[in-house]
């Protein structure tokens, strides 16, 4: 089955600058890739997803860059803000098989103003 | 907000008892499916249901069963509590077409705790 490593665990950046959370995958049949975002006693939020007929996604300040030939995808935010604060989770899917998802164990991004 | 909901948003069992969670799917969408997610780590898939028959199932004891309803709600129930089933648990909905399962909208949760 899928197997999906996320680093790193933790991150603390100054609000301003960039962030990158990287993500790794092992079964090369997943064709969907969605980033979420969890704030503290709330459930995943959907940010970004990107499918696999395509190598980048961007909105505002969020992107997602995809490598199906490494399997990896990564997750990058520009310009960062206090309220960016929160655990970030990658997942991969195949969206032909119900798309259950298989989630990475997470980043806590601390921006610090 | 997403608009699926759940119910309770907290509850506190003992070892050995019974639970019901409750989830109301997005307007339009048909799937509903369950994640456990323990503190500190991701969600993890417990099953799936689409035309109120289950639709894949992760790696989770036969206690752990559910229900989809006509209206797309679902339920999820755990017999024979133990502490290690205390965590978030989470629905998530999507609309499931012809070839493929779109995106998936996670609720708030329910926070269950096994004492």
């Amino acid at each position: 089955g899928e197997n999906v490593e996320q680093h790193p665990s933790t991150l603390s950046v100054q609000e301003g600058d960039s962030a990158v959370i990287k993500c790794t995958y092992s079964d090369s049949a997943s064709n969907y890739f969605p980033w979420y975002k969890q704030e503290l006693g709330k459930g995943p939020q959907l940010i970004i997803d990107i499918r696999s007929n395509v190598g980048e996604k961007k909105d505002q300040r969020i992107a997602v860059t995809l490598n199906k030939t490494a399997k990896h995808f990564s997750l990058h935010i520009t310009e960062t803000q206090p309220e960016d604060s929160a655990v970030y989770f990658c997942a991969a899917t195949q969206m032909e098989y119900g798309n259950k998802l298989v989630f990475g164990a997470g980043t806590i991004l601390r921006v610090k103003s | 907000e997403t608009g699926v909901t759940q119910s309770p948003t907290h509850l506190i069992k003992t070892r050995g008892q019974q639970v019901t969670l409750r989830c109301s799917s997005q307007s339009g969408h048909n799937t509903v499916s369950w994640y456990q997610q323990a503190l500190g780590q991701g969600p993890q898939f417990i099953f799936q249901y689409y035309r109120e028959e289950e639709n894949g199932r992760g790696n989770f004891p036969p206690r752990f069963s559910g229900l989809q309803f006509p209206n797309y709600s679902s339920e999820l129930n755990v017999n024979a509590l133990e502490l290690d089933d205390s965590a978030l648990y989470l629905c998530a909905s999507s609309l499931k077409g012809q070839r493929i399962t779109d995106t998936q909208y996670f609720g708030p949760g329910t926070r269950l705790t096994v004492l």
